[in-house]
């Protein structure tokens, strides 16, 4: 069983709609969780940290449910240069990569 | 500028050759680690280091080999014992073993010649 998983996508979404992804986990130990984007042929650049009271970065908003084990990223009126790969990861002994749930933002 | 930088960009390999993959950080950073990751894959830990003179064997770490013999370096050889190692190789680093943020270099993309 993965200690994380995300569901793959491809989301394709207008510009300026609002678009959600979850990612589940399967260890209740888990510490600490984070978003992150890649681009295409590019590294995995963090996106914001996900706190248990939920966390706002513009049109970011991550939230954290530990009942039910998931994650949560909402990215309201979406530009194209939203389009890229976003990662879950969960901190438990080590880091653990969701595979990645694929935006691309239509003009 | 503090960061992680990898060399090279794009590396060929001949068959039954090594290659070694470099990895450097100025983070201060005690933790490091190299991942795997496959088009349309997510990323596979091969090995990773808790401090200098200390690795560990991550998930996929047949026909790989790494040292740490400096805290700020963490070289990757990809031996030719590894039958499929095309792919794109990420190193990684942070504060302590899963403590922190991970910070990434820009990767090397490996192919088979």
């Amino acid at each position: 069983r993965k200690e994380v998983e995300q569901d793959p996508g491809p989301f394709n979404v207008p510009e300026g709609a609002t678009v959600a992804f979850n990612c589940t986990y399967s260890n209740s130990a888990s510490q600490s969780f984070f978003w992150y984007r890649q681009d295409c042929r590019k590294e995995p650049k963090l996106l914001m940290s996900v706190y248990s009271s939920g966390n706002e970065d513009g049109r970011f908003t991550a939230q954290l449910n530990r009942a039910s084990q998931y994650i949560s990223l909402l990215i309201r009126d979406s530009k194209l240069s939203d389009s890229a790969t976003y990662l879950c990861v969960v901190i438990i002994d080590q880091f653990y990569f969701g595979t990645g749930t694929s935006l691309t933002v239509i003009p | 500028d503090g960061g992680i930088t990898q060399s090279p960009k794009y590396l060929f390999r001949k068959e039954g050759q090594n290659v070694t993959l470099s990895c450097e950080q100025n983070l201060n950073h005690d933790a490091m680690y190299w991942y795997r990751q496959d088009p349309g894959q997510g990323l596979r830990l091969i090995y990773y280091s808790q401090i200098v003179n200390d690795f560990q064997k991550g998930d996929i770490a047949e026909g790989y080999s790494v040292s740490r013999e400096k805290k700020e370096s963490f070289p990757l050889t990809v031996t030719s014992a590894q039958k499929n190692p095309t792919a794109f190789y990420l190193c990684a680093s942070s504060s302590g073993l899963a403590l922190g943020t991970q910070y990434f270099g820009p990767g090397t993309r490996l192919l088979v010649l």
